[in-house]
C-alpha cells in the first residue's frame, strides 16, 4: 500500500524556519517526482515546489522562491522541504503528492503556522 | 502563469441529479488537466487524469472531457458521498496551478 506520512509541521514566529519530512513506503520511491502543494486554512491548492526523481531538478513558486529548498534522501525514501524566512502567508498545511504528473497520492497534510 | 478559472463556485444538489463542472485555462493546455476531489478535513484525491482518463477505484458516474482551454467534469447521478471541493489543476506548464475550486452541497 503506497502511503505518504508528512512531519515536521508547527507553530513558527515570523522569521523563522522549519523543515519538513514526507516519509514514503509501499512504492519504489525513487523511480518518482515527488511536489509539496499547500493550502491555507479554508482556502484552495497551491502548488509550492517539486523535484525531480534523482534529485538533481527542482522547480519552486515565485512566492517561495530562495526561501524554501526542496530535497530527497533515496536511500532514505523521504522528501523534504526546508523553509527559511517563514512569513504569516506561508500559514498552511502542506502536502506531499507523488508525481505522474497528476498527483495520484497525498500525504495527510502537516500543519505550518507562522504566527508572533 | 496558467490561470485555470471553475465554474460555478458553488452547487447545491440533489441527489441522483447530473453536476457538470467546468475548468478553463489562460492559454492552451492541450490535455495535461487533472481533476481531484476533497472533501473536509482530508486530503485530495485524483478523479480524473488527463482530461478523461479515469482512475482505478474512482466511480464510473465520475467522468471528464475536453481539450486546449475548456474542461468539463461531469458527476453523473449525484450521491451523498459526493458533498466535497473539486479542483481542477494543470501540469502542462511551470508554475503548475490549481483552479479555485467548486464546492458541491447535497440538498
Amino acid at each position: 500500500e503506497v502511503q505518504l506520512v508528512e512531519s515536521g509541521g508547527g507553530l513558527v514566529q515570523p522569521g523563522g524556519s522549519l523543515r519538513l519530512s514526507c516519509a514514503a513506503s509501499g512504492f519504489t520511491f525513487s523511480n518518482y517526482w515527488m511536489h509539496w502543494v499547500r493550502q491555507a486554512p479554508g482556502k484552495g491548492l497551491v502548488w509550492v515546489s517539486r523535484i525531480n526523481s534523482d534529485g538533481s531538478s527542482t522547480s519552486y513558486a515565485d512566492s517561495v522562491k530562495g526561501r524554501f529548498t526542496i530535497s530527497r534522501d533515496n536511500a532514505k525514501n523521504t522528501l523534504y522541504l526546508q523553509m527559511n524566512s517563514l512569513r504569516a502567508e506561508d500559514t498552511a498545511v502542506y502536502y506531499c503528492a507523488r508525481s505522474l504528473t497528476a498527483y495520484d497520492y497525498w500525504g495527510q497534510g502537516t500543519l505550518v503556522t507562522v504566527s508572533s | 502563469e496558467i490561470v485555470l478559472t471553475q465554474s460555478p463556485d458553488f452547487q447545491s444538489v440533489t441527489p441522483k441529479e447530473k453536476v457538470t463542472i467546468t475548468c478553463r485555462a489562460s492559454q492552451s493546455i492541450g490535455s495535461s488537466l487533472h481533476w481531484y476531489q476533497q472533501k473536509p478535513d482530508q486530503s485530495p484525491k485524483l478523479l480524473i487524469k488527463y482530461a478523461s482518463q479515469s482512475i482505478s477505484g474512482v466511480p464510473s458516474r465520475f467522468s471528464g472531457s475536453g481539450s486546449g482551454t475548456d474542461f468539463t467534469l461531469t458527476i453523473n447521478s449525484l450521491e451523498a458521498e459526493d458533498a466535497a471541493a473539486y479542483y481542477c489543476h494543470q501540469s502542462s506548464s511551470l508554475p503548475f496551478t490549481f483552479g479555485p475550486g467548486t464546492k458541491v452541497d447535497i440538498k
